[in-house]
């Protein structure tokens, strides 16, 4: 089945300093990639979109300049949280739809990163 | 947003099924119903999903209403390893690449498997 996975799986890094997730499709391309994040309790909340080659839709709500979207190829899509602050420590998940027009368009998902900003 | 309604928990006995019912009064007649289900501090995992027709594949089985205004995921025999929030998804799916296709999560239903 198609495999995504997520890198690092899990981060500590220090208030104010930036911290890159990468999201990789392992056996499929992807022109399209999620982005979610979730709290401790809570439900995945849709962060942004993130199409190969163009700029990431970004939720309302979510600050496009703090939540930094890159998705330069077909099986890798980073997120850049810049100047981050203990509020921004959550659980970051991605997802991706696979390219392939036999596919059925679901979303598989990676294992997720925790984010933890001391 | 999230057009499901979900009850936030349910318990089932081991070895008996476990039936996870969904609302989804307003869906659109090209909306689909998709099931992901999500195991503690895991990325969520694709279950089945299905338009009108009840469903069924390795893991579970999807059963539509006529109406299409609910659905119900059935877990045939549940084990301890099927403990998670389950997730009632629905969305429109689209087959050209690059366009749509976001999953609004809702609170899901924490099903916890008795022994």
């Amino acid at each position: 089945g198609a495999v995504v996975s997520q890198h690092p799986s899990w981060v500590i890094c220090k208030s104010g300093t930036s911290v890159k997730i990468e999201c990789r499709s392992l056996d499929f391309q992807a022109t399209t990639m999620f982005w979610y994040r979730q709290f401790p309790k809570q439900s995945l909340m849709l962060m942004a979109t993130s199409n190969e080659g163009s700029k990431a839709t970004y939720e309302q709500g979510v600050e496009k300049d703090k939540f930094l979207i890159n998705h330069a190829s077909l099986t890798l899509s980073t997120l850049t949280v810049t100047s981050a602050h203990p509020e921004d420590s959550s659980f970051y998940i991605c997802s991706a739809r696979d390219l392939f027009v036999g596919a059925t368009y679901e979303q598989y998902f990676g294992p997720g990163t925790r984010l933890t900003v001391t | 947003d999230a057009k499901t309604t979900q009850p936030p928990s349910m318990d089932c006995a081991e070895g008996r099924a476990a039936n996870l019912p969904c609302n989804h009064s307003t869906i659109s007649g090209n909306e689909y119903v998709y099931w992901y289900r999500q195991i503690h501090s895991q990325g969520p995992q694709y279950i089945i999903h299905g338009l009108k027709n009840n469903e069924t594949n390795e893991m579970a089985s999807l059963i539509i209403t006529e109406d299409r205004k609910s659905s119900t995921l059935i877990l045939p025999h549940a084990t301890l390893r099927d403990t998670a929030v389950y997730y009632c998804i629905v969305r429109v799916t689209i087959t050209i690449p690059n366009t749509g296709n976001q999953f609004y999560f809702g609170t899901g239903t924490s099903l916890t498997v008795i022994p």
